[in-house]
């Protein structure tokens, strides 16, 4: 069964630092780009990042750009969230999401994981 | 930076069609998705590619695309069908993605 389980989030001061983890189950992982999507208290969803199957190409919302960074480790199934100088508004549920095939969306996602900045 | 736009809230009555709405100017020359998020959990692909419905969907559920609008319609909305509705696309360059959003679909 396909299965995402992401983990790494807890309470961080501002201006600190956190890496968030996703370890994929059930498909070959090497084959699907991967995403982090996150969702603010109350709010909407937010695309984040986005790294393709082989870790060539990674695609950033501007209001991360440069602080945080995604990678991924096709040995261990698992893909990363490096988040650098974390803001009070980066607080969120950050999910991962496996790409469609051959296709811009997600369709298997995880059950979240949760980053408070304060 | 690349928007699409989603009414906030739709609200039909049990068995009615509901449609929901988003709008983008990529739309014509990329795909919509859309997601359905009840609370406290995580989204679930309800349509892919305009109008592709993944398996395990029910019917009701059915994508389309015109111009810069795609339309998420339910048929015989039922009372679990209530949920927040997010479309998602790409920008012109395919590289950066959005979601819509949201509109939260009542169904009383």
């Amino acid at each position: 069964q396909v299965h995402l389980v992401e983990s790494g989030g807890g309470v961080v001061q501002p201006g600190r630092s956190l890496r968030l983890s996703c370890a994929a189950s059930g498909f070959t992982f090497s084959s699907y780009g991967m995403h982090w999507v996150r969702q603010a208290p109350g709010k909407g969803l937010e695309w984040v990042a986005v790294i393709w199957f082989d870790g060539s190409n990674k695609y950033y919302v501007d209001s991360v750009k440069g602080r945080f960074t995604i990678s991924r480790d096709n040995s261990k199934n698992t893909v990363y969230l490096q988040m650098n100088s974390l803001r009070a508004e980066d607080t969120a549920v950050y999910y991962c999401a496996r790409e469609i095939e051959a296709s811009a969306g997600m369709d298997v996602w995880g059950q979240g994981t949760t980053v408070t900045v304060s | 930076s690349y928007e699409l736009t989603q009414a906030p809230s739709v609200s039909v009555s049990p068995g009615q069609t509901a449609r929901i709405t988003c709008s983008g100017d990529a739309l014509p020359k990329k795909y919509a998705y859309w997601y359905q998020q009840k609370s406290g959990q995580a989204p679930v692909l309800v349509i892919y590619e305009d109008n592709k419905r993944p398996s395990g969907i029910p019917e009701r559920f059915s994508g389309s695309s015109s111009g810069t609008m795609a339309t998420l319609t339910i048929s015989g909305a039922q009372v679990e069908d209530e949920a927040d509705y997010y479309c998602y696309s790409t920008g012109s360059t395919g590289n950066h993605r959005v979601f819509g959003g949201g509109t939260k679909l009542t169904v009383l």
